[in-house]
């Protein structure tokens, strides 16, 4: 199975501050790499799929990035409705294997 | 407006059975692969099972294999989760989720609002 290690497990941040969550795949995945949001007592949400597409509808301040192992998820400037709790998922493989997720926090 | 929505969880006892029901509108149903994600409570997420759009081709995480069965009724527009040897460990919300590709699993641009699951004696 493919791992994937993300990074920070928790983040503290202010709104406004620039936030950028990391995940680190087990093996090359090419781009087959997705990233969700989610907020408590609700099902996650997709942000960005296949490393760097922004799904329909969400707001141009998330935005991701990389290829092979290395993937970088970015917020440009948190908001307060931005905390919650990120995954990272590739699809490369299955099975289908999530990150252990990011909570970021207001700060 | 896709719409997924779970039912069929519950409490049950380690080693029994319950099947989850997941009831879709809004798309073509059967041009869709569909998966169960859970999640343990306070844990992250752990993709469970998936089905083609046909019903032909199923997958299962080694976690479940042998022990649960997904299927579903495209004249209906329902995904079903057979849970059977139920453990503690299987306790989670239980996701539905809708595909983008047909065939196997990929990513999910649709989830259900989830259905609880507790297994405890």
């Amino acid at each position: 199975d493919i791992q994937m290690t993300q990074s920070p497990s928790s983040l503290p941040a202010s709104v406004g501050d620039r936030v950028t969550i990391t995940c680190q795949a087990s093996q090359d995945i090419s781009n087959y790499l997705n990233w969700y949001q989610q907020k408590p007592g609700k099902a996650p949400k997709l942000l960005i799929y296949d490393a760097s597409y922004l799904e329909t509808g969400v707001p141009s301040r998330f935005s991701g990035s990389g290829s092979g192992t290395d993937f970088t998820f970015t917020i440009s400037s948190l908001q307060p409705e931005d905390i919650a709790t990120y995954y990272c998922q590739q699809y490369d493989n299955l099975p289908l294997t999530f990150g252990g997720g990011t909570k970021v926090e207001i700060k | 407006e896709v719409q997924l929505v779970e039912s069929g969880g519950g409490s049950v006892q380690p080693g029994g059975s319950l099947r989850l029901s997941c009831a879709a509108s809004g798309f073509t149903f059967s041009s869709y692969a569909m998966s169960w994600v859970r999640q343990a409570p306070g844990k992250g997420l752990e993709w469970v099972s998936a089905i083609s759009g046909s019903g032909d081709s199923t997958y299962y995480a080694d976690s479940v294999k042998g022990r649960f069965t997904i299927s579903r009724d495209n004249s209906k527009n329902t995904l079903y989760l057979q849970m059977n040897s139920l453990r503690a460990e299987d306790t989670a919300v239980y996701y539905c989720a809708k595909d983008v590709v047909v065939v196997t699993a990929s990513y999910f641009e649709y989830w259900g609002q989830g259905t609880l699951v507790t297994v405890s004696s």
